[in-house]
């Protein structure tokens, strides 16, 4: 009930594609959704995150939706750029609670120029 | 945006001996930090929650006696790996608990290798 599972493991998009990614939860005790993104031999970084109140947040070329009857929550990058080549963990936490996050296994995207 | 530095960034160590990694909150100060390991192509295996100046706690099947978390004060937070063996050879991440925003921020890591 812990886990998060993510799709797809790997990733291929041409530049100016979208890419998409998905995961999904079982607690729903879980009331944060952060998406991190890690390049090879760093840490993860924060790219985005989301609440259960809301159903879409859009920072410029990142969107998550979230559908929280389906508890599903997905990661669309629009007009997807080289730079964006790395590998995005979904993620999911109870604040207040054990403050532990869960991540997902992970997506290696790779975008084509 | 909040920092969290890593030192040293890549460390190699010789089979029984000790290596000290710290992890700082730069320009915050963090009740909680997190220790992490990653290994090739995986996701991040928590290892332990540390507060400030209490026990860190461990994950299950996580050695406390080999792997040494001190969290001395709300902005330096330290993973020990004591008597290091080549299957300890992993990047070890930490990240750091930030009040306002609530939100963990991530140090960019260490490559520990042992010989």
């Amino acid at each position: 009930q812990q886990q998060v599972k993510q799709s797809p493991q790997s990733l291929i998009v041409q530049k100016g594609g979208i890419s998409i990614i998905n995961c999904a939860y079982e607690n729903t005790a879980f009331d944060y959704f952060p998406w991190y993104q890690q390049f090879p031999g760093k840490g993860p970084a924060l790219l985005i995150a989301i609440r259960p109140d809301v159903s879409e947040k859009k920072e410029g070329r990142f969107t998550i939706s979230f559908n929280k009857s389906a508890k599903q929550f997905s990661l669309h990058i629009m007009d997807s750029q080289p730079g964006d080549s790395a590998t995005y963990f979904c993620a999911a936490i109870t604040q207040g609670g054990s403050e532990k996050l869960v991540f997902g296994k992970g997506t290696k995207l790779t975008v084509n120029p | 945006g909040a920092v969290v530095s890593q030192h040293p960034s890549r460390v190699i160590c010789k089979s029984g001996t000790s290596v000290k990694i710290e992890c700082r909150s730069l320009d915050f100060q963090a009740t909680t930090m997190f220790w992490y390991r990653q290994f090739p192509k995986q996701s991040l295996m928590l290892m332990a929650t540390s507060n400030e100046g209490s026990k860190a706690t461990y994950e299950q099947g996580v050695e406390k006696d080999k792997f040494l978390i001190n969290h001395a004060s709300l902005t330096l937070s330290t993973l020990t790996v004591t008597s290091a063996h080549p299957e300890d050879s992993s990047f070890y991440i930490c990240s750091a608990r930030a009040l306002a925003p609530d939100e963990q921020y991530f140090g960019p890591g260490t490559r520990l290798t042992v010989t």
